[in-house]
């Protein structure tokens, strides 16, 4: 296992809501990504937090948002929640936003928004 | 344009078959690159990084061509267990200060008895 917790596992919300996801990073690693993988496809990046800052981000909307706590844990916000943001959203930890390090990923959280 | 193509699949292969995946890529400038294997409804793992020289482990090859943009990942004697979605991944690092993993849609392989 990768030591990368997130939880809940399964969460479901209706049309306009709003849910908060969240993410234990391994021991010893300070940087987190986000990703959201829609059924059928591969991950999408949303946005990177290292050091308690978000320091890049894919193609989303504000309406996502995240933070990023002192001990490197990590949380997803989505706000007015629609129809596509039914998906498995992963979180990644590293040891650093530098160079090409691996990123291991958690679990998942399926969120289905009806 | 994707910025990292694959072939969807499904490959539907008996066990101890050769099976060889293609992906290729937009960005010239990516970095690293790797296979990722994902079982259904969990989480990525990764199964190699790839690299120009190619690397082996085990029965799983890799190569990466980067003149032509392109990325292999060669598995031989499959395994009943090799069933799965190979993702083929493409490292990026931002002048920004962050770097982000790129992923294509996957290619879904199922190796029958």
């Amino acid at each position: 296992e990768t030591g990368v917790t997130q939880s809940p596992t399964h969460l479901i919300k209706t049309r306009g809501q709003q849910v908060t996801l969240r993410c234990s990073s391994q021991s010893g690693h300070n940087t987190v990504s986000w990703y959201q993988q829609a059924l059928g496809q591969g991950p999408q990046f949303i946005f990177q937090y290292y050091r308690e800052e978000e320091n890049g981000r894919g193609n989303f909307p504000p309406r996502f948002s995240g933070l990023q706590f002192p001990n490197y844990s990590s949380e997803l916000n989505v706000n007015a929640l629609e129809l596509d943001d039914s998906a498995l959203y992963l979180c990644a930890s590293s040891s650093g936003p530098i160079g090409a390090d691996t990123q291991y990923f958690g679990p998942g959280t399926r969120l289905t928004v009806l | 344009r994707k910025e990292v193509e694959q072939d969807p699949g499904p490959f539907n292969v008996p066990e101890g078959a050769t099976v060889a995946f293609n992906c290729t890529y937009s960005n010239s400038a990516s970095q690293s690159f790797f296979w990722y294997r994902q079982d259904c409804r969990k989480e990525p793992k990764l199964l190699m990084s790839v690299y120009s020289s190619g690397n082996e482990d085990g029965r799983f090859t890799a190569q990466l061509n980067r003149a032509s943009q392109y990325i292999s990942l060669l598995i031989r004697d499959s395994k009943l267990s090799d069933s799965a979605t190979y993702l083929c991944v493409v490292f990026f690092f931002f002048s920004g200060g962050y770097n982000k993993l790129i992923f294509g849609a996957g290619t879904r392989l199922a190796v029958h008895p």
